[in-house]
């Protein structure tokens, strides 16, 4: 089955710095990656994804990044806000196969 | 308001009484899953289901259940639970496995 590796388990970066979390994974078929973010007491939320024939997708303050080649998708939050402190997990999955596989988080704390 | 409830949010137990998390969704989604997440492993699937009494085993199936007589909801069951199944359990819903899922807030689960 999917391999889904993720980098760093934890992140501590000062207020307005930028923040980069990676994920690996083993599937060359898998072409749907979102990520999550899960705050404290709650259930994981969507915050972006991107599918396999993108190669970046862009949202505001976040943008996530696909090299297919090395199999190997970021994360990558720009101006980041205390608000922004959580864990983020990455994921993979493939069309008509319908399992589900995250990475094992990351925690980010933002310092103000 | 669009969303996916848990019941309960927190069960304390003794090995091997059975019990039942259920979950239900009001969005029509055909897609439903549960998860465990574990410190350091992120989330695990458990079981999913494409449809109504459409239901298949994900990575870590072994010692729950599933039914899916209705599309709304998808509860999970432990016939004999044990200390290891100690967890906080996430249901999600989506469209498909390839798509946005959309998750409870979690039950946590503790098994003594």
């Amino acid at each position: 089955g999917e391999n889904v590796e993720q980098h760093p388990s934890t992140l501590s970066v000062q207020e307005g710095d930028s923040a980069v979390i990676k994920c690996t994974y083993s599937d060359s078929a898998s072409n749907y990656f979102p990520w999550y973010k899960q705050e404290l007491g709650k259930g994981p939320q969507l915050i972006i994804d991107i599918r396999s024939n993108v190669g970046e997708k862009k949202d505001q303050r976040i943008a996530v990044t696909l090299n297919k080649t090395a199999k190997h998708f970021s994360l990558h939050i720009t101006e980041t806000q205390p608000e922004d402190s959580a864990v983020y997990f990455c994921a993979a999955s493939k069309d008509n196969f319908n399992k589900f596989y995250f990475g094992s988080g990351t925690k980010l704390n933002v310092k103000p | 308001e669009a969303q996916v409830t848990q019941n309960p949010r927190y069960l304390i137990t003794v090995t091997g009484k059975k019990l039942t998390v259920t979950c239900s969704q009001n969005m029509n989604h055909e897609y439903m899953s549960w998860y465990r997440q574990d410190p350091g492993l992120g989330l695990r699937q458990i079981y999913y289901s494409m449809n109504v009494e459409v239901t298949d085993k994900g990575d870590v199936p072994e010692g729950y259940k599933v039914s899916r007589k209705e599309k709304r909801n998808f509860p999970l069951i432990l016939e004999s639970p044990s200390p290891n199944q100690t967890s906080l359990y996430f249901c999600a819903s989506g469209q498909g496995a390839s798509d946005t899922q959309y998750f409870g807030p979690g039950t946590r689960l503790t098994v003594l």
